[in-house]
């Protein structure tokens, strides 16, 4: 069973521009979280998408967004991208709303800003 | 904000178990224990997750309190391989409660 994809691994941008990250759960999972990843803050929930919607959401500007599709795959969007913006971003897949599920992580994308 | 407190570094010679520990004492009834470890620039792994009852596994086992405000992961004969981050973390158990992780413990394993 293949686990979570993420695309593309590394990325660089430059300031003030925008950037889209993809993430394909693992076949049949329906729900995708994404996680920002920095050395002086860890990891930092940024929001979670079940069945095209989203459930839950971190405290981060509205320059982050997500989008879940009908096949369970998720892009999220960074926009006005800032210096600060530079990260790993992580995505991971959960079974179902069951009880006790575990989050499968993708290897990330890193992101570089300058 | 974290619900647990972990020692943010602990050495363990190769081959000797490596006793994890993490204090959660404002676990609620309904929230489980989890643990996930990150390799250096790879994504978080699941280990192990349990609710009240010892839970053990192909990767490690569990040992939770009577009281369930602390926990300690067990890696019983510890490799190279396990040098990483280690997360304890407390969540209920449906998918969208946030995974809220906090600095961890840095594990290094030593030959």
């Amino acid at each position: 069973k293949a686990g979570v994809t993420q695309t593309p691994r590394y990325l660089i941008k430059t300031r003030g521009q925008q950037v889209t990250l993809s993430c394909s759960p693992i076949s049949g999972h329906r729900s995708v979280s994404w996680y920002q990843q920095t050395p002086g803050q860890g990891l930092q929930f940024l929001f979670e998408y079940f069945s095209e919607t989203q459930r839950n959401k971190g405290n981060f500007p509205g320059r982050f967004s997500g989008r879940q599709f009908s096949n369970s795959r998720s892009e999220m969007n960074v926009s006005t991208l800032e210096l600060g913006d530079s990260a790993l971003y992580l995505c991971a897949s959960s079974p179902s709303d069951r009880d006790g599920p575990e989050a499968f992580f993708g290897q990330g994308t890193r992101l570089t800003v300058v | 904000d974290a619900k647990t407190t972990q020692p943010p570094s602990m050495d363990c010679a190769e081959g000797r178990a490596a006793n994890l520990p993490c204090n959660h004492s404002t676990i609620s009834g309904n929230e489980y224990v989890y643990w996930y470890r990150q390799i250096h620039s790879q994504g978080p792994q699941y280990i192990i997750h349990g609710l009240k009852n010892n839970e053990t596994n192909e990767m490690a086992s569990l040992i939770i309190t009577e009281d369930r405000k602390s926990s300690t992961l067990i890696l019983p004969h510890a490799t190279l391989r396990d040098t990483a981050v280690y997360y304890c973390i407390v969540r209920v158990a449906v998918s969208y409660d946030k995974v809220i992780f906090g600095p961890g413990t840095s594990l290094s394993v030593i030959p």
